[in-house]
């Protein structure tokens, strides 16, 4: 079954401690990207990557790391997170060409 | 530049009644276009998708959608509401080859009974 896992799903944080989010699918597709949800303004892309060790900046990058060492994973890393951080992450794997994104169950971050 | 505007952060439907929920895109480039759902704890699932062909397209659970380049809508609707159609849905649009999907701010729906 093709699938996008992200983890943890739930995660509370305190500022300044540095966390990661994980993201593997099982799809071997190139293209992987994080976007975050926050009411009002659907979603926004954080970082995408075309391919291993190919990572590039979103509409929102500031404050996030990502890395893609491996084909299958994307992790996402917030270094110093702080409160305005706090939202709800996913992880998407896109088909060639585009057609089509799968994306993982999400993962609430709460910042405090 | 991309765009999608979604009219309607709220629709309320009565269970058995239509479900119009509206998009409108802004491309300069012909559009991939997608609807999402999300049920609530839950990620985003794809209910249907245009890219090229047909302009009325099928989706999941009796959802459908026309691709309209003249008004630039993509709008999605369903014959009969279904409590279990609750949730929030998102239009995106993509461009061919670019990967990168921009979101509409969603649309939550709610069927009264």
């Amino acid at each position: 079954e093709a699938q996008v896992t992200q983890n943890p799903r739930y995660l509370i944080t305190v500022t300044g401690k540095k966390l990661t989010v994980t993201c593997s699918q099982n799809m071997n597709h190139e293209y992987m990207s994080w976007y975050r949800q926050d009411p009002g303004l659907g979603l926004r892309q954080i970082y995408y990557s075309m391919n291993v060790e190919v990572t590039d900046k979103g509409d929102v990058p500031e404050g996030y790391k990502v890395s893609r060492k491996e084909k299958r994973n994307f992790p996402l890393i917030l270094e110093s997170p702080s409160p305005n951080q706090t939202s709800l992450y996913f992880c998407a794997s896109t088909t060639p060409g585009g057609t089509e994104a799968f994306f993982g169950q999400g993962t609430r971050l709460t910042v405090v | 530049a991309q765009s999608v505007t979604q009219l309607g952060s709220h629709v309320s439907v009565s269970e058995g009644a239509l479900v119009l929920l509206r998009c409108n895109y802004s491309s300069s480039v012909p559009p991939y276009l997608f609807w999402y759902v999300q049920y609530p704890n839950q990620g985003l699932q794809l209910l249907l998708k245009y890219t090229t062909g047909a302009t009325l397209v099928k989706g999941i659970n009796g959802f459908e959608a026309e691709f309209k380049k003249s008004e630039t809508s993509f709008h999605l609707t369903k014959p009969s509401a279904h409590m279990s159609d609750a949730a929030e849905y998102f239009c995106a649009v993509s461009s061919p080859g670019t990967y990168k999907y921009i979101f509409g701010t969603g649309t939550r729906l709610k069927v009264l009974a």
